[in-house]
């Protein structure tokens, strides 16, 4: 059983939809991370939670909006998104920032 | 600003063959880690080394090594002989936690495709 578990782990939604991602972690760690991977550009870190407090929002269109009810859930709800926004989520956890991140498998997203 | 340049974007060796995945950093900062991740097709970043920025012991384990050198600003892998299950996508990272309360995050390379062919 991995620390990190991503749900769903397939995602095909219209643009008009809304829909949830779900991480669960289950390792006691403090920090929790949401990664965008898109074909052909670098991991882009999304948002970072420290504490079920968000300490970094880079720059993510609203589209995209995270919820960390405790240290050990992780959210991101999705509304309105673009084609553009198909992608590979990822869902991290970490102590801190020193030692390693634990990643889920990701969801695939795909929106049509 | 960060930065980590991983110039090979693809890699292809036949099994049994040594493999250097080179990595090269970018940070203003004196205390920072680097980590190298393995993904394979399920997609998941697996975890394989943390290096912090005073230690540049190189580091060995099985078939992986590891060589850190600052001077350089590298921070490169090496499998030695090969295996068709190593094939995955390789990142590079690094993280300039250390920063008060302030979480760090991890600055990714955009990975090196090996194909490790029998």
């Amino acid at each position: 059983e991995t620390g990190v578990t991503q749900t769903p782990r397939h995602l095909v939604m219209g643009m008009t939809n809304k829909k949830s991602l779900k991480c669960e972690q289950h390792l006691g760690h403090n920090a929790m991370y949401w990664y965008k991977q898109s074909a052909k550009k670098p991991l882009e870190l999304m948002f970072v939670y420290n504490f079920k407090e968000q300490t970094e929002n880079n720059s993510v269109p609203s589209r995209f909006s995270p919820e960390c009810p405790n240290s050990s859930h992780l959210f991101l709800h999705l509304h309105t998104l673009q084609p553009e926004d198909s992608a590979l989520y990822l869902c991290a956890s970490s102590q801190d920032g020193r030692t390693e991140a634990f990643f889920g498998q990701g969801t695939r997203l795909t929106v049509v | 600003a960060q930065k980590v340049t991983q110039a090979q974007t693809e890699i292809s060796v036949v099994e049994k063959e040594d493999v250097t995945l080179d990595c090269v950093y970018e940070t203003r900062d004196t205390t920072y880690y680097l980590f190298w991740y393995k993904q394979p097709p399920s997609g998941e970043l697996v975890f394989l080394i943390r290096r912090n920025s005073f230690d540049e012991q190189n580091e060995i384990s099985g078939r992986y090594s590891w060589n850190f050198q600052k001077s350089t600003s590298s921070f490169n892998f090496t499998i030695t002989a090969s295996q068709v299950v190593d094939s995955a996508v390789y990142f590079c990272a690094l993280s300039d936690s250390d920063r008060g309360s302030t979480l760090g995050r991890l600055y990714f390379g955009r990975g090196t495709q090996l194909t490790v062919w029998p």
